[in-house]
């Protein structure tokens, strides 16, 4: 039964768009979620985090929106950038300070030039 | 941020051999750790908790006498594949926290013979 999910396997944006991946989860313990990117070959770099007492993180062009209700949180990539594409996994934390994360499967994103 | 190294990058093993991979947190101290796999256009998957002076937390279907897990400190753990077989095959990450972050180790490529 997977926790969380990415139901988006790939996402192709022009360069200078908005890109929004889509992350679900189904764990209502969940408390804290992170977005991390990820190139092949390498370890994922952590990108952006909320916890589930905020609807919304902002750092830069990276936005993330939480919808606790429907379980439901979105990473916002504004503006796209050829840099930006890799795939993106989305994390979410056990709680209790646990650290354990538990990921999607990871939406690869391509920004085209 | 916090760095966390892996050693080595990737390897190649014989089947029936075994192989350590070391984890290291390079300016911060870990009491614990985490090893992740990751076949290929799938998640990361966690595998176990290293935790610095005590036994390490298997999750479930992981096979402790086959992945051995020591903490020998705070700013090492080492993940040894034990009798190594071509389904091994795989991308082995380790991740430490610091704070309410994660940090990645670049990964190591293992392929078993």
């Amino acid at each position: 039964d997977q926790q969380v999910k990415q139901n988006s396997p790939s996402l192709s944006v022009q360069e200078g768009r908005i890109s929004i991946l889509n992350c679900d989860y189904t764990n209502s313990m969940f408390d804290y979620f992170l977005w991390y990117k990820k190139y092949p070959a390498e370890g994922p770099t952590f990108l952006i985090s909320i916890s589930s007492i905020k609807d919304k993180n902002e750092d830069g062009r990276f936005t993330v929106f939480l919808n606790k209700s429907a379980k439901h949180l979105s990473l916002h990539i504004v503006p796209s950038q050829p840099g930006d594409s890799a795939v993106y996994f989305c994390a979410a934390d056990s709680g209790a300070g646990s650290y354990q994360l538990t990921f999607g499967k990871g939406t690869k994103l391509s920004v085209i030039p | 941020g916090a760095v966390v190294s892996q050693h080595p990058s990737w390897v190649i093993c014989k089947s029936g051999t075994s192989v350590k991979i070391e984890c290291r947190s390079l300016d911060f101290q870990a009491t614990t750790m985490f090893w992740y796999r990751q076949f290929p256009k799938q998640s990361l998957m966690l595998m176990a908790t290293s935790n610095e002076g005590s036994k390490a937390t298997y999750e479930q279907g992981v096979e402790k006498d086959k992945f051995l897990i020591n903490h020998a400190s705070l700013t090492l753990s080492t993940l040894t594949v034990t009798s190594a077989h071509p389904e091994d095959s795989s991308f082995y990450i380790c991740s430490a926290p610091q704070g309410y972050e994660q940090y990645f180790g670049p990964g190591t490529r293992l392929t078993v013979t």
